[in-house]
């Protein structure tokens, strides 16, 4: 595709599910980041791909928290056990390599736990 | 580590004045990029304008402008001519090492 599309859009999950949120990034673009944002907050940084491998794995906060990046290309974060402080817009950016000056963003997973 | 800040949390600004946005940065890095992204009510980031560390001069984009102060670890961003489209989010961004981090960011709105 032409940009970097996440889905789902939307996912209204039960307290205690385990949910998968996709990414797909431009393709050809070796570097991926996930990001969650709370509602009217910044961008807390989770996690960042380079190729398949995660040089960075610092900003999942907790164990519960996982993601895979297969081929080099779609990536799969993964929230076992969903808290309701899980509760946010979960982000997608991709850029062409570490260095490459635009990331660019998806349009989010905006995940709700009841 | 490498930390973003921005001190406004909303800024309000009359259409077809000028504001500025406030962003500083911490980082140990010699060699790294910044960035204004913009988030308006569709929640898709779009990238504003760009600066090179190693670059002394300030990036300009149309209307938008920043003014890189790389001792003082200072990056602001300058909107001239304010339109009502540009009532969004914006965040500030430091690339350099694995991340690319983000402020808090400044909810700006232009009145008309």
């Amino acid at each position: 595709g032409a940009g970097v599309s996440q889905s789902p859009s939307n996912k209204v999950t039960e307290k205690g599910k385990d949910v998968e949120l996709r990414c797909d990034p431009i393709s050809g673009h070796t570097a991926l980041y996930w990001y969650r944002q709370s509602l009217g907050q910044g961008l807390e940084f989770l996690i960042y791909f380079q190729g398949n491998s995660a040089p960075d794995k610092s900003g999942l906060p907790s164990d519960r928290f996982s993601a895979e990046r297969t081929g080099g290309s779609v990536s799969t974060l993964t929230i076992q056990r969903t808290q309701q402080e899980d509760s946010a817009v979960y982000l997608c950016a991709s850029s062409q390599d570490r260095w490459n000056t635009e990331a660019f963003f998806g349009q989010g997973t905006r995940l709700t736990v009841v | 580590a490498q930390t973003v800040t921005q001190s406004q949390p909303e800024m309000s600004v009359q259409e077809a004045e000028t504001v500025t946005l406030s962003c500083t940065y911490d980082t140990s890095e010699n060699n790294y990029y910044l960035f204004w992204y913009k988030q308006p009510p569709s929640r898709q980031m779009i990238l504003v304008i760009r600066q090179e560390a190693y670059k002394q001069q300030n990036a300009t984009e149309n209307r938008f402008s920043v003014n890189f102060q790389k001792a003082a670890k200072s990056f602001s961003l300058k909107i001239s001519d304010s339109q009502l489209g540009d009532t969004a989010m914006y965040f500030c961004a430091f690339l350099g090492g694995n991340k690319l981090v983000f402020g808090a960011g400044t909810i700006l709105r232009v009145k008309s």
